[in-house]
């Protein structure tokens, strides 16, 4: 049974559009991460938080944003979705991030049209 | 930048032989190292982790990791092609990082 769980599972939205990608925990994990994968490529962090109101950009620029305002959640959004933005975005969560590293949720795969 | 480094492959075996997948790592404090399974169109889940010098078994899989080289190393004995995945090694980004470094992954496919 999934712990960590994205929403929706896969998404086609027209350009423009705005759009809110769900993840949550009930781990009670502090730290949650959002990643971005095409197929057959490498993650790339997007965004990552620490804690309830802490938000960070991660490594790879992201016109997306993102909210900490509970601990079991990290939605992600687009305000103007682009073609660009087609990808797989993979959340994930860690506590004791050296015994037991990430639980990744099961993506959400987005294509914008 | 900490590095995680991966040959990219694809590597391929026959169904039974024994799959070695290695992984490299730049920072000499890194203390746990961890290995995941991807398989296409699926998200990553963690299939080992290792602290200690030495090797770690769990079923068919062996993590093997050696610090003065740095160097972790994962194989796959009696190999099945249900193992055909892209197999990544991540490492914590630097001493007392919340965050994990991530290779670019090895492709794995076992030929029955």
């Amino acid at each position: 049974e999934a712990d960590i769980y994205q929403t929706p599972r896969y998404l086609v939205i027209g350009t423009g559009k705005k759009i809110t990608l769900e993840c949550s925990q009930t781990m009670g994990h502090d730290k949650m991460y959002w990643y971005q994968q095409d197929p057959g490529m490498e993650l790339h962090l997007i965004h990552y938080s620490y804690g309830v109101n802490s938000t960070e950009k991660g490594d790879l620029s992201s016109e997306s944003t993102v909210s900490r305002i509970r601990t079991e959640h990290f939605p992600l959004t687009l305000e103007s979705a682009r073609p660009s933005h087609t990808s797989q975005y993979l959340c994930a969560s860690s506590g004791q991030l050296g015994t037991y590293g990430y639980t990744f949720g099961s993506g959400t795969r987005l294509t914008v049209v | 930048q900490k590095e995680v480094e991966q040959n990219s492959g694809p590597l391929s075996v026959p169904e039974g032989a024994i799959a070695s997948l290695n992984c490299t790592y730049s920072d000499r404090g890194s203390q746990s190292f961890f290995w995941y399974r991807q398989y296409s169109g699926k998200s990553p889940e963690l299939i080992m982790s290792i602290y200690s010098n030495g090797d770690k078994e769990d079923g068919r899989f062996t993590a093997q990791l050696n610090k003065a080289s740095q160097y972790v190393s994962l194989l796959i004995r009696d190999s099945q092609p249900s193992d055909s995945a892209t197999y990544l090694c991540a490492a914590p980004s630097g001493a007392g990082s919340y965050q994990l470094t991530f290779g670019k992954g090895t492709k794995l496919s076992v030929i029955p």
